[in-house]
């Protein structure tokens, strides 16, 4: 594997569901992210990890957790979700810092019924 | 506040015919503008980073310009499999703002 790979690719869920969202990448980076893309709307940042520690918490609703276990994983816990979480979750990876591009995964497709 | 707008939200262009799209922000202290590629569906895929004004950076047909308040994407001579979604971003500490996007069709 190379880069940063996400699964399931498609997930749907109802609202009273636990389902996970998994982020692994190959890229020796130290810093991962969660954003949220929604049609029509920027992407949203949802959570930085930083060498495992959260850096960012964007005003995230708890029912999105998320857990940065090593420099390479990255999940996001979902529970109680409501419709209009539905929307495409994307994982990234960095260098720390500043001025550092972020490379992306695929992005689960998260459908909540 | 920060922020990231890009122009135009759609542009159609007949192969071959040059344009750009325009990424204006504003942000105190840039620490670094990006240019991505997203494909329906997919995630967004990196193409350049750009520091300082009179920065030019190039990759096939596309050409990254930024000046102190916009950067533009030269297309030239595009083809139908330019055609995406193009996101600019702005660094922020360690966030990146994006704009919207600019959702290019080239037809053949």
């Amino acid at each position: 594997e190379t880069g940063v790979t996400q699964t399931p690719r498609h997930l749907v869920m109802g609202m009273t569901n636990k389902k996970s969202l998994k982020c692994e990448q190959h890229l020796g980076h130290n810093a991962m992210y969660w954003y949220k893309q929604s049609a029509k709307k920027p992407l949203e940042l949802m959570f930085v990890y930083n060498f495992k520690e959260q850096t960012e918490n964007n005003s995230v609703p708890s029912r999105f957790s998320p857990e940065c276990p090593n420099s390479s994983h990255l999940f996001l816990h979902l529970h109680t979700l409501q419709p209009e979480d539905s929307a495409l979750y994307l994982c990234a990876s960095s260098t720390t810092g500043e001025g550092y591009e972020q490379y992306f995964g695929p992005g689960t497709r998260l459908t909540v019924t | 506040e920060d922020q990231v707008t890009q122009s135009p939200e759609a542009l159609r262009l007949q192969e071959g015919e040059s344009s750009s799209l325009n990424c204006s922000y504003t942000v105190s202290g840039l620490r670094g503008l990006f240019w991505y590629r997203q494909d329906p569906g997919k995630g967004p895929e990196f193409l350049f980073t750009l520091y300082s004004a009179g920065e030019e950076k190039e990759k096939e047909r596309l050409k990254a310009t930024l000046t102190k308040k916009e950067s533009f994407l030269h297309i030239t001579a595009p083809k139908p499999e330019d055609s995406a979604t193009y996101l600019c971003a702005v660094h922020r500490g360690n966030k990146l703002v994006f704009g919207a996007g600019t959702i290019l069709r080239v037809k053949s």
